[in-house]
């Protein structure tokens, strides 16, 4: 079975801080990770997904995120954090083919501080 | 880009109506389409697949009678909640993709659909 962890549920840092966001996955084959962020009422926008290749993804806001096999993990991460960027992120695993059977974590809940 | 409406974005009823909500790609063919609930601070629970001609694949304890789902175009798919009861309340969120099968195409999420029964 596949299953996604997001150790945090609410992170606040200061605008023009560094974030990391962590996810942890237990997947039987090779995994598609995905990360979606989401603002209040609305629905989720993919920010970068990871297939193959180089472990390291970049994604769209600035966003990045590095796959590491031996650890599980894919965490989400951004040098310098904006305002706007206060939302609830999801990581997800699941299969390429069928991106609907992906299974979601939790999700983290970003505030920013002025 | 891909852009999925969803509507209504919030619906109150009472107890014992039924329920429609519809998602349409605005811009694109889709093949397949996911209705999720989510509860309020919790993840995406997928609750059904629906391509587009057949019949919707359930997941495992969604009612189906309950939820009936119909996938008549490629442009629009419609999740009807029948004799809606206060436990059903959630945010209902559709996703539709452009492929099935063994390539990957992105999901393109609506706004969701937050339903509130009395």
């Amino acid at each position: 079975a596949q299953s996604v962890t997001q150790p945090d549920i609410h992170i606040t840092v200061s605008e023009g801080a560094s974030l990391e966001l962590r996810c942890n996955y237990s997947y039987g084959a090779t995994p598609y990770l995905f990360w979606y962020v989401q603002s209040p009422g609305q629905g989720l926008q993919l920010l970068l997904k990871y297939f193959s290749g180089d472990t390291l993804v970049q994604g769209i806001k600035g966003f990045e995120a590095e796959f590491k096999r031996s650890q599980s993990s894919f965490n989400l991460r951004k040098p310098s954090v904006h305002w706007s960027d206060a939302a609830e992120y999801f990581c997800a695993v699941g299969p390429g083919h069928n991106a609907g059977k992906s299974t979601f974590g939790d999700g983290t809940t970003l505030t920013v501080k002025p | 880009g891909a852009v999925v409406s969803q509507h209504p974005s919030w619906v109150i009823c009472k107890s014992g109506t039924s329920v429609k909500i519809e998602c349409r790609s605005l811009d694109f063919q889709a093949t397949t389409m996911f209705w999720y609930r989510q509860f309020p601070k919790q993840s995406l629970m997928l609750m059904a697949t629906s391509n587009e001609g057949s019949k919707a694949t359930y997941e495992q304890g969604v009612e189906k009678d309950k939820f009936l789902i119909n996938h008549a175009s490629l442009t629009l798919s419609t999740l009807t909640v029948t004799s809606a009861h206060p436990e059903d309340s959630s945010f209902y969120i559709c996703s539709a993709s452009r492929g099935q099968g063994a390539k990957w195409q992105p999901q393109h999420f609506g706004d969701g659909t937050r339903l509130s029964i009395l």
